[in-house]
């Protein structure tokens, strides 16, 4: 059975960049299919952050791709979510998933980590 | 890119058949059959319902289905449950890698 589980911290200074790390267990990542962030704000709708293909090429939201980063690492078996220079705004539950390399559809997702970004 | 526009809300008896639209451009859902829909219980993780416009997932119940004409899909929900009451989203590829969300439904059952 695939899980995917995310860490990370909880509490994010504004202007700071947050970290997230999702951890694949029941299928090894560099074996194929895509992986991707996406967020949701308290109250609010899903948002796609972005997303890495088991070539290591990655493609990201235009709104936020100047403060994005998506890394793999396939001895760990996780892959990785960087956003820089974080506001309020980017105050959101954030889930990590894979991605159905044909039709793009989002089959497994972990259980999602909620980011408060404040002083 | 703008969000995929769907309607704030929409509701049904049980029974009953509903249907939420999903409108986008020519740029997305109607260049591509690779929309997909997600149905969200409060609190959890959204599930994946459809994908490429009309396929369910092994264990999705054959009341949910979907279509699509020119730039709007539909996700239609046959035979209303009271557990099908939730947040449903759909998703579109919109070219050079990219996704879109709608911004969600929220299904009401009466």
């Amino acid at each position: 059975q695939v899980q995917l589980q995310e860490s990370g911290p909880g509490l994010v200074k504004p202007s700071e960049t947050l970290s997230l790390t999702c951890a694949v267990s029941g299928y090894s990542i560099s074996s194929g299919y895509y992986w991707g962030w996406i967020r949701q704000p308290p109250g609010k709708g899903l948002e796609w952050i972005g997303t890495i293909y088991h070539s290591g090429s990655t493609y990201y939201n235009p709104s936020l791709k100047s403060r994005v980063t998506i890394s793999v690492d396939t001895s760990k078996n996780q892959f990785s979510l960087k956003l820089s220079s974080v506001t309020a705004a980017d105050t959101a539950v954030y889930y990590c998933t894979r991605i159905k390399s044909d039709s793009y559809g989002f089959d497994y997702w972990g259980q999602g980590t909620l980011v408060t970004v404040s002083s | 890119q703008s969000a995929l526009t769907q309607p704030a809300s929409v509701s049904g008896s049980p029974g009953q058949s509903i249907t939420i639209s999903c409108t986008g451009t020519s740029s997305d859902v109607g260049s591509y059959n690779l929309v997909s829909w997600y149905q969200q219980d409060p609190g959890k993780a959204p599930k994946l319902m459809i994908y490429e416009g009309t396929k369910r997932p092994s264990g999705v119940s054959n009341r949910f289905s979907g279509s699509k004409s020119g730039n709007t899909a539909s996700l239609t929900i046959s035979g209303l449950q009271a557990e099908d009451e939730a947040d449903y989203y759909c998703c579109s590829y919109a070219g050079v890698g990219t996704l879109l969300f709608g911004g969600g439904t929220k299904l009401t059952v009466l």
